[in-house]
């Protein structure tokens, strides 16, 4: 069956990055982008970037350029999502998913809470 | 950037009840519109894709309709598990904006 596991829990100061994993299985890993959304506490759901796990290409929002970045690893079917520059905003769980023809997002990892505190 | 605007932003309903979720595009997205539920401490789960398709597994009493700006979410007969946060979002064109979403509450 489809699964995409994230890593666990982080906590980081401002300024601090993070990343944040994704391993996936049952599927053919290149055959479906990986998107991440996030939601900040109290918020709603927020549409950050995606990768193509085929070729490596990335597309984010603008909001995050500069900031993110989003890579595979096709020996592990394995997305990652780093973020740089942590500010207090950013505290949020933040999710993994796989995108279907569409671009729906069909299955979703099981969410990582990224916290930034000083 | 593509603004998705979903009204109501809550709504109190009974089990057995029908409601509709409306969501606007600031631009043409064609079908390219999605739904989903989310609830507490999960992840959250795909109901409706290109506006009117079912996604596997999920109840019929669930059903999407609308093209071009406007869609439209329903549910037939709630349910009590069908209380959640319903969102729509758009992928026409990058950023994938999600609606603000609509918190659908037990009257």
């Amino acid at each position: 069956q489809v699964q995409l596991v994230q890593s666990g829990a982080e906590l980081k100061k401002p300024g601090a990055s993070v990343r944040v994993s994704c391993k996936t299985s049952g599927y053919t890993f290149g055959h479906y982008f990986v998107h991440w959304v996030r939601q900040a506490p109290g918020e709603g759901l927020e549409w950050m970037a995606w990768i193509n796990p085929n070729t490596g290409g990335t597309n984010a929002a603008e909001k995050f350029q500069g900031r993110v970045t989003m890579t595979r690893d096709t020996s592990t079917s394995t997305a990652y999502m780093d973020l740089t520059s942590l500010r207090s905003g950013d505290t949020a769980i933040y999710y993994c998913a796989r995108a279907e023809s569409h671009q729906q997002l069909d299955f979703w990892g099981q969410g990582t809470l990224v916290t930034v505190t000083s | 950037d593509i603004q998705m605007t979903q009204s109501p932003s809550s709504l109190s309903a009974s089990v057995g009840d029908g409601v509709t979720i409306t969501c606007r595009a600031s631009h043409t997205i064609n079908n390219y519109l999605n739904w989903y539920q989310h609830k507490p401490g999960k992840a959250p789960k795909l109901l409706i894709y290109a506006a009117s398709s079912f996604q596997s597994g999920v109840p019929s009493r669930f059903s999407g309709s609308g093209s071009g700006t406007d869609f439209t979410l329903t549910i037939s007969s709630l349910q009590p598990e069908d209380f959640a946060t319903y969102y729509c979002q758009q992928t026409y064109s990058v950023p994938f904006s999600f609606g603000q979403g609509t918190i659908l509450e037990i009257e």
